[in-house]
């Protein structure tokens, strides 16, 4: 597809697991964002690439948090020992370049048992 | 200080009617840009229009169109002749300019719309 890509689409796991969340953005796009959505929050930045590179990461909730991407493409978003807190839907978006228009995939649910 | 502000937690409008949803926001850059973004219940986050702080026309996109008042702050999504596709979350985010804010967007709490038949 020409979409943003995202997977799983549902995860459910325990507490004090890790899980790993993957983004792959529309070809080409060279920046990629993550946002996470939840009841009590919103909508919140988490992190971007530009490229392979991540200059800001002050929007990650806690260390328990990190995110990497590969070859200027595909992203995984890593949450570790998780938390009830974390239940939410992890969004990724990407754009051709940086300050262009973001496109969003559908997202993964995460629940947090 | 909350930047992006919707002020309608939800919203009806009668089909093939329009219905005007608010956004305000608030920033002390001079450049910035504002969105609109639809979420369906299957949770997908679609595009709808675009508006730069320096664009002196409002947008238009279709059926949507956005009402820019700069010196008020606002930026508000209109949805013409509205179809019951048009049921959804609707979201108003901002950038702001600078390039090492990463282009991240920030965005209200959303307005739910639904459309009567």
């Amino acid at each position: 597809g020409a979409g943003v890509s995202q997977s799983p689409s549902n995860k459910v796991t325990e507490k004090g697991k890790d899980v790993e969340l993957r983004c792959d953005p529309i070809s080409g796009h060279t920046a990629l964002y993550w946002y996470r959505q939840s009841l009590g929050q919103g909508l919140e930045f988490l992190i971007y690439f530009q490229g392979n590179s991540a200059p800001d990461k002050s929007g990650l909730p806690s260390d328990r948090f990190s995110a990497e991407r590969t070859g200027g493409s595909v992203s995984t978003l890593t949450i570790q020992r998780t938390q009830q807190e974390d239940s939410a839907v992890y969004l990724c978006a990407s754009s051709l370049a940086l300050l262009d228009i973001q496109y969003f995939g559908a997202g993964t649910r995460l629940s947090v048992l | 200080a909350q930047k992006i502000t919707q002020t309608q937690p939800g919203m009806f409008v009668q089909e093939k009617e329009a219905v005007t949803l608010d956004c305000t926001y608030d920033t002390s850059d001079q450049s910035y840009g504002l969105f609109w973004y639809k979420q369906p219940s299957s949770g997908e986050m679609i595009f709808l229009i675009y508006q730069g702080s320096y664009d002196e026309q409002n947008a238009t996109e279709g059926r949507y169109s956005l009402n820019f008042q700069k010196a008020r702050k606002s930026a508000n999504l209109v949805i013409s002749a509205s179809q019951l596709g048009d049921s959804a979350m609707y979201f108003c985010a901002m950038r702001e300019g600078h390039k090492e804010y990463g282009n991240k967007l920030v965005f209200g709490a959303g307005t739910i719309l639904r459309v009567k038949s």
